[in-house]
């Protein structure tokens, strides 16, 4: 079935390194996705969201970049931080089932110092 | 400060009753969800409500019902008829954008865990 899924379920980088998270998409119809980050023990927590008539968008340390073309998503985290160490989703925005959120599995994120 | 409050943090149940949990948001927010989580997966949608007195069934509805009495409540009982219920459940409230398809990004709460023996 149709589903937003990662490439890598973990992701180990080094303190200061930038860090690329990947995320597919399989819904054309989807018009906005976003990125969260998951602590231990915690809900998610807004990260960035792009809309889909954008291929980029720029927060603080974070780019988001959006290649429709093969329904691709990623998140890059600058100068990665022990604090980045968290699991991250993404989520897309099915426009056309009234606008339901589909989250993926998620990407563990380990930051070593 | 405004948030999304759930509570209590931790739940534990006996097999057989029915669990009532709380969420409260003070961001005035039309609309609010349940999600569901499980060890090492994606959030999956319960419930969900963009207007008091109405809610409509996401993608694992059956075994929990809910209520949406007024607009910063929306609590989520868990009865003896979902099979599995012991999970990490998350409440999200978020602004009901225009087109309706560009809903705010969804805020979470701190979740409750519920384990059931």
């Amino acid at each position: 079935g149709e589903s937003v899924g990662l490439h890598l379920p973990t992701l180990s980088v080094q303190e200061g390194d930038n860090s690329i998270i990947n995320c597919a998409y399989s819904n054309s119809a989807s018009d906005y996705f976003i990125w969260y980050k998951q602590e231990s023990g915690k809900g998610p927590q807004f990260i960035i969201d792009i809309r889909s008539n954008m291929d980029k968008r720029q927060g603080q340390r974070v780019t988001v970049l959006l290649n429709k073309t093969v329904k691709h998503l990623s998140l890059q985290i600058a100068a990665t931080q022990p604090g980045d160490s968290a699991v991250y989703f993404c989520a897309e925005n099915r426009g056309n089932q009234g606008g339901k959120l589909i989250f993926g599995q998620g990407t563990e994120l380990s930051v070593k110092p | 400060d405004g948030g999304i409050t759930q509570s209590p943090k931790y739940l534990f149940r006996k097999e057989g009753q029915n669990v009532t949990l709380s969420c409260e948001q003070n961001l005035n927010h039309d609309a609010m969800y349940w999600y569901r989580q499980d060890p090492g997966q994606g959030l999956r949608l319960i419930y969900y409500s963009q207007i008091v007195n109405d809610f409509q069934k996401g993608d694992i509805a059956e075994g929990y019902s809910v209520s949406r009495e007024k607009k910063e409540s929306f609590p989520l009982t868990v009865t003896s008829a979902q099979k599995n219920p012991t999970a990490f459940y998350l409440c999200a409230s978020s602004l009901i954008g225009q087109p309706s398809s560009y809903n705010s990004p969804l805020h979470f709460g701190n979740g409750t865990r519920l384990t059931v023996t």
